[in-house]
């Protein structure tokens, strides 16, 4: 089985700081999907940045990027320019690529709760 | 695209009684959706994965009699808690996976809080 693992239960930065948010994760697969989802005080997850495990180039969205280091199964979130609307609790999350119709499940990481600080 | 709504938003019962939850993709069609209980400050657990037209798949230690969950038709999937009691006070979410060329996704509901008194 696959597990996710989030070692930072919380995390604060300055605004306009930069801040990179950990995730680790357990996998006998080669094919697979990675995850960041962010979930504010409102409770709906948004998704902030996918990454497939056969691509190389660490996928990025805006002031969001990822450092994928397959090898080392590490998916970490680096977060740039942070702004206020950036607080709130960041899940990593991974999916097996066995199915090419988005029906596989997600395993969640425990979360980071973030805090942007002004 | 891809909106996922879910209602209600929050509910209270009285311990006892039973509360349908409806999961809705509003732009696209889901063959699949995942129902998803989240308590405060904790991740979420996935309960079941629910598939049209046929008999939904609960993670273990999740009773099956107690959440029951109804796939019937691409669009809707419902979450019924029979019996319900205290502990089963929750957020309750669910998501639908888009089928794609390529590679689809999961997209989540707003979550619904389940208050049983």
């Amino acid at each position: 089985a696959q597990t996710v693992t989030q070692s930072q239960p919380e995390m604060s930065v300055q605004e306009a700081e930069t801040v990179t948010l950990s995730c680790t994760y357990d996998t006998s697969e080669s094919d697979y999907y990675l995850f960041w989802y962010k979930q504010p005080p409102s409770r709906q997850m948004i998704l902030v940045i996918r990454q497939e495990a056969y691509k190389q180039q660490n996928a990025t969205e805006n002031r969001f990027s990822v450092n994928f280091q397959k090898a080392a199964k590490s998916f970490s979130l680096k977060i740039s320019d942070s702004q206020l609307g950036d607080a709130a609790m960041y899940f990593c999350a991974y999916r097996s690529g066995l199915s090419n119709f988005g029906n596989e499940k997600l395993t969640f990481g425990t979360g980071t709760r973030l805090t942007i600080i002004p | 695209g891809a909106v996922v709504s879910q209602h209600p938003s929050w509910v209270i019962c009285k311990s006892g009684t039973s509360v349908k939850i409806e999961c809705r993709s509003l732009d696209f069609q889901a063959t699949t959706m995942f129902w998803y209980r989240q308590f405060p400050k904790q991740s979420l657990m996935l309960m079941a994965t629910s598939n049209e037209g046929s008999k939904a798949t609960y993670e273990q230690g999740v009773e099956k009699d107690k959440f029951l969950i109804n796939h019937a038709s691409l669009t809707l999937s419902t979450l019924t808690v029979t019996s319900a009691h205290p502990e089963d006070s929750s957020f309750y979410i669910c998501s639908a996976a888009r089928a794609a060329a390529g590679r689809g996704g999961q997209f989540f509901g707003p979550g619904t809080r389940l208050t049983v008194l």
